[in-house]
């Protein structure tokens, strides 16, 4: 039993690349949100989904889509990146709204 | 909206202090507290949690009261380690706000022996 894993863990994109973050859960949790992590902004949800096939917007949901074809993976991407947007990523996943599990995060920078 | 404002840090404590981490929020309905930790190059971790007025939550030696009178949920220890050294975020979740998460922004503790 993994838990929730993230890919990959580190990553250094130059402006306007586009790349895919990959969140999985082997929990079988309906629930999966993905937050960003600055200095002094403590954690901001991007998006989230409330089962396979749903998503919605969070609270900093600009710049970013997201797909939730499976139940187990929950795909946050960046069609252009921007210096803005570097960050550490953290996905979590719940079977209740209330209670989440986290992912050990992937350390993203956009030079 | 719904928000929490926790105390900034960095806090730095020698090895058996006492610990203290205030914590406030706002909210418009009914909100879960908790408080989650986070270990360096690690995620969040649930500590505690309550879930209504007056309920306390424990683990490991930590706790906080939900105070719906003070609008807070305070985290304390009375003799911290060195292992407890670690980032510490305050959340709330309500059924209010479609059960999303609002996190204060952290406070760093660092025990030292």
């Amino acid at each position: 039993n993994a838990g929730v894993t993230q890919t990959p863990k580190f990553r250094v994109l130059k402006t306007g690349q586009s790349m895919t973050l990959l969140c999985a859960q082997d929990m079988n949790h309906e629930y999966m949100y993905w937050y960003r992590q600055d200095p002094g902004m403590g954690l901001r949800l991007i998006h989230y989904s409330v089962g396979e096939g749903t998503t919605a917007k969070g609270e900093v949901p600009d710049g970013y889509n997201v797909s939730r074809l499976k139940k187990q993976n929950f795909l946050l991407g960046l069609e252009s990146a921007a210096p803005s947007q570097t960050s550490v990523y953290f996905c979590a996943s719940s079977s209740v709204p209330r209670r989440q599990f986290f992912g050990p995060g992937t350390r993203l920078t956009v030079l | 909206g719904d928000s929490v404002t926790q105390m900034e840090g960095p806090v730095t404590l020698s090895e058996e202090a006492f610990l203290t981490i205030n914590c406030t929020y706002t909210a418009t309905g009914y909100p879960s507290l908790f408080w989650y930790v986070q270990y360096p190059g690690e995620g969040l971790q649930l500590l505690l949690k309550a879930t209504k007025a007056d309920d306390k939550g424990s683990n490991k030696g930590f706790e906080a009261t939900y105070r719906k009178e003070t609008t807070s949920f305070h985290l304390e220890k009375g003799s911290v380690q060195v292992s407890d050294s670690a980032v510490y975020f305050c959340a709330l979740s309500s059924l209010d706000t479609g059960n999303q998460f609002y996190f204060g922004t952290g406070t760093s503790l660092t025990v030292i022996p």
